[in-house]
């Protein structure tokens, strides 16, 4: 079993729509979660951090976290054309050390005017 | 020029071929990555410099030669490479090797073909 499992896509969705992006993983020791977003052509940038279970929003997204099911969501409300793009989950078991940080395979999205 | 910026952006060599990436990042910070990103599969991260040490290699073939000549710049020679090689080679920086709240900056990467 893969460590980060991420669907890869594409998804595709009208625009003003709820984005609902995944990420299971298997290593009960994560605690450190992120969402990267990359746009075409471009490296990837941080978009949210999370640490546990629970919410974290920043205007039009929110980070979930379900530790118990080992599941973690990225929603995107009133989605733009301007979001398409790929999407990586990333979490760590430690706060400390970029070297520890294991990245899902990401998932494309488009967003459709 | 801000930010971190890679070149060159493309890049098709032959098996038998040397080349050298490039790395330039403006911002000051300690800590420099290489990763590999191929289609469908996640970021592998090759090479971790912090303050021009080289902490971590994860295992990646001698093919592949990083260098830091300084907190600014960072290089990956290539030489001899096999075509499952090909990928888009991402530099990165961040203030230090050790997170906190720090931020990982990413460059645009460059795009390697191996023929």
């Amino acid at each position: 079993q893969k460590e980060v499992e991420q669907d890869p896509g594409p998804l595709s969705v009208p625009e003003g729509a709820i984005v609902s992006l995944n990420c299971t993983y298997s290593n009960s020791a994560f605690q450190y979660f992120m969402w990267y977003r990359q746009y075409s052509r471009k490296g990837p940038e941080l978009l949210m951090y999370t640490y546990s279970s629970g919410n974290k929003e920043d205007g039009r997204f929110t980070a979930q976290v379900d530790k118990s099911s080992k599941y973690i969501s990225l929603f995107i409300r009133d989605s733009q054309p301007s979001d398409s793009a790929t999407y990586l989950c990333a979490m760590s078991a430690y706060e400390t050390s970029y070297d520890k940080v294991i990245f899902g395979p990401g998932t494309s999205l488009s967003v459709i005017p | 020029e801000t930010g971190v910026t890679q070149t060159p952006r493309h890049l098709v060599m032959g098996m038998t071929n040397k080349k050298s990436l490039k790395c330039e990042q403006h911002l000051g910070h300690n800590a420099m990555y290489w990763y590999k990103q191929s289609a469908k599969k996640p970021l592998e991260l090759m090479f971790v410099y912090n303050f021009k040490e080289q902490t971590e290699n994860n295992s990646v073939p001698s093919r592949f030669s990083p260098e830091c000549p300084n907190s600014s710049h960072l290089f990956l020679h290539l030489h001899t490479l096999q075509p499952e090689d090909s990928a888009l080679y991402l530099c990165a920086s961040s203030q230090d090797k050790k997170r906190g709240t720090d931020t990982q900056y990413f460059g645009p990467g460059t795009r390697l073909t191996v023929l």
